[in-house]
Formats: structure tokens, C-alpha cells, sequence
């Protein structure tokens, strides 16, 4: 089955600063990589999401990139705020709604 | 107006009960899924329903028992309680089975004492 890491696990930045967090996958099948955004006590909630066919997407300040070659993909956040802090999850599927999750990075962004 | 609502959202029991968290959406989704997330908050999918249809098992123990009365519902039941089955629950729900976006319910904290 696919495998997705996830790194770094912690990551504090200060305020306006860029955070980036990395992912890489196992399974060169997969082509759907989302991440998602999980404040304490909540569910994880969908923020950015490529499709394999794409090798870059941008949301305002978040932005997602992906090398299929090499199947890793990232994510960029861009002049963080407070509000940023939450753990990040990024997740990868090969077609069906069978997502397989990173581990997680904790962030934390110092105002 | 809660899309994915779970209940209880706190589960205190014993080693060996068997407990129920219940799930609904309002979404109108076909999809949905129960998301297992341990203590140090890796998520691993368990069941998918589409349609009342089990599509996906992952390797769960068949203490663990689903049940999907109507698209809208999938419930989870849990036999035999164990210690190591202390975590958060989540609830989840898709349009359908293709690759898109998952609602998460709040989950659920399961603590087995």
C-alpha cells in the first residue's frame, strides 16, 4: 500500500515569515494529494489540493507543489500568521477516496 | 447548521464493554468514512460506506463493526474494548468515491481505562 512521509514534525516560525513542509509518497499510481489543516479539538479540514496533472497550484497565501518524478510535494505558506498555527497533514490517493495520511507537522507561528 | 456531527464527543469506559459513536451528514454525500487518529495524531482510514455499501475495510479487528443505515448515517460499534483502542474517532463524508474533499466530524474521544 502507499506510504507518505511527512517532515519536519515541528516547525515554528515568526510571524510573516514562510513556513514549508514536505511530503513524499511510495506509490507512483497516486494522483491526488490534498492537505488538510486540524486546530485543536477540531476535524481536519481540507485547505489545498493538486491532481497529478498539475505541477504547481496557488490559494492566496498557501500554495502546493508536486514532482512526480521524484514523488514528493510540498507545502508553502506564505506571510504566516497566528492563525496558521495548527498541525498540517498532507495525504496522497491513487484514484479512489482511500486517502493515505503524512504524519503530521505541528505549526506554530511565533507573533 | 453542523455538516458531519458525531456523537458523544467524549467516551469514558471500561476494558471489555462495548460502545457505540454515531454519525450523520447533511451534506446529501454518498461517502462516508471512519478515520482512526492515535495519540500522536496519525490518521488511518478504517471503513468507507458508499451508498450503505462497505468499500473499504483496512485491516481493523472485527470487534470493530460498522453499520450504515441510510447514506446519511454510519455508526461505529466497538466490542470487547481494548487499551489500545484510545484515540479520537473521526467521521467523515465525500460526494463520492472519486478522489475530492473529505468533511470531518469534530470526533470523538475514545478513552478505555
Amino acid at each position: 500500500g502507499e506510504n507518505v512521509e511527512q517532515h519536519p514534525s515541528t516547525l515554528s516560525v515568526q510571524e510573516g515569515d514562510s513556513a514549508v513542509i514536505k511530503c513524499t509518497y511510495s506509490d507512483s499510481a497516486s494522483n491526488y494529494f490534498p492537505w488538510y489543516k486540524q486546530e485543536l479539538g477540531k476535524g481536519p479540514q481540507l485547505i489545498i489540493d493538486i491532481r497529478s496533472n498539475v505541477g504547481e497550484k496557488k490559494d492566496q497565501r498557501i500554495a502546493v507543489t508536486l514532482n512526480k518524478t521524484a514523488k514528493h510535494f510540498s507545502l508553502h505558506i506564505t506571510e504566516t500568521q497566528p492563525e496558521d498555527s495548527a498541525v498540517y497533514f498532507c495525504a496522497a490517493s491513487a484514484g479512489a477516496n482511500n486517502l493515505f495520511f503524512g504524519t503530521g507537522t505541528r505549526l506554530t507561528v511565533i507573533p | 447548521d453542523t455538516a458531519v456531527s458525531q456523537t458523544p464527543k467524549y467516551l469514558v469506559t471500561q476494558m471489555g464493554n462495548d460502545k457505540s459513536i454515531k454519525c450523520e451528514q447533511n451534506l446529501g454525500h454518498d461517502t462516508m468514512y471512519w478515520y482512526k487518529q492515535d495519540s500522536k495524531k496519525f490518521l488511518k482510514i478504517m471503513f468507507s460506506y458508499n451508498n450503505k455499501e462497505l468499500i473499504i475495510n483496512e485491516t481493523v479487528p472485527n470487534r470493530f463493526s460498522p453499520k450504515s443505515p441510510d447514506k446519511a448515517h454510519l455508526n461505529l460499534h466497538i466490542n470487547s474494548l481494548e487499551l489500545g483502542d484510545s484515540a479520537v474517532y473521526f467521521c467523515a463524508s465525500s460526494q463520492d468515491v472519486v478522489a475530492g474533499e473529505l468533511f470531518f466530524g469534530e470526533g470523538s474521544r475514545l478513552t478505555v481505562l
